[in-house]
């Protein structure tokens, strides 16, 4: 396995388009998190799924915003009617749920550029 | 709420110096931690962590924290940095009042002068 794969790497989009973004987590991790980031910041939770069940999803930025993980495998999140200030790195990780001290392991990001 | 805070966003120092780049968490009980780099437009790599047992943690690159209970820190530090150490470097706790959720400090950049 080759770890966390995140797709596209770079993404322009025109204001008020929808865009959405793929995580393939690594194959036996059932948690798997977004994150956005902005620059010059640390990365900032999204939202977390345990298996295909969203656990956490009230930190995410706005209704805009939404996230699926169907079958418990690959993850999409989506941003509707994106604004300039969605501009940002969007980061997914996952984990194995071995214990409560696991490490995250995450993909190379989504830069998103909203012109 | 259980947090973590990065003093100095930006650390500067010679090759072959101490590297020392600080953490502190708050929560009222001690969570899981790590210490995470990121190169430019990369994600992040784990260094580090600690989970229970030995308060003196080794990492990847020559890297080490200690877990230090009673100043609620875990500091970062490497004995002589070298110019492939400079990054952003992160802090991050989980702990059972927010699911284990890893959460992020602003981060430190490292910046190593030749």
């Amino acid at each position: 396995d080759t770890g966390v794969s995140q797709d596209p790497r770079h993404k322009i989009t025109k204001r008020g388009q929808n865009v959405t973004f793929r995580c393939d987590p690594i194959s036996e991790h059932n948690r798997l998190y977004w994150y956005r980031q902005t620059l010059g910041q640390g990365p900032e939770f999204l939202t977390y799924f345990q298996n295909e069940a969203q656990l956490e999803k009230s930190r995410l930025l706005s209704d805009r915003f939404s996230a699926e993980r169907p079958k418990g495998s690959f993850s999409t999140l989506e941003i509707q009617r994106t604004e300039q200030g969605d501009s940002a790195m969007y980061l997914c990780a996952s984990s194995a749920d071995r214990g409560r001290g696991t490490e995250a392991f995450f993909g190379q990001g989504t830069r998103l550029t909203v012109v | 709420a259980q947090s973590v805070t990065q003093l100095g966003s930006h650390v500067s120092v010679s090759e072959g110096a101490l590297v020392l780049l600080r953490c502190n968490y708050s929560s009222s009980v001690p969570p899981y931690l790590f210490w995470y780099v990121q190169y430019p437009n990369q994600g992040l790599q784990l260094l580090l962590k600690y989970t229970t047992g030995a308060t003196l943690v080794k990492g990847i690159n020559g890297f080490e924290a200690e877990f230090k209970k009673s100043e609620t820190s875990f500091h970062l530090t490497k004995p002589s940095a070298h110019m492939s150490d400079a990054a952003e470097y992160f802090c991050a706790g989980a702990a059972s009042g927010g699911s284990y959720i890893p959460t992020f400090g602003r981060g430190t950049s490292l910046i190593v002068h030749p």
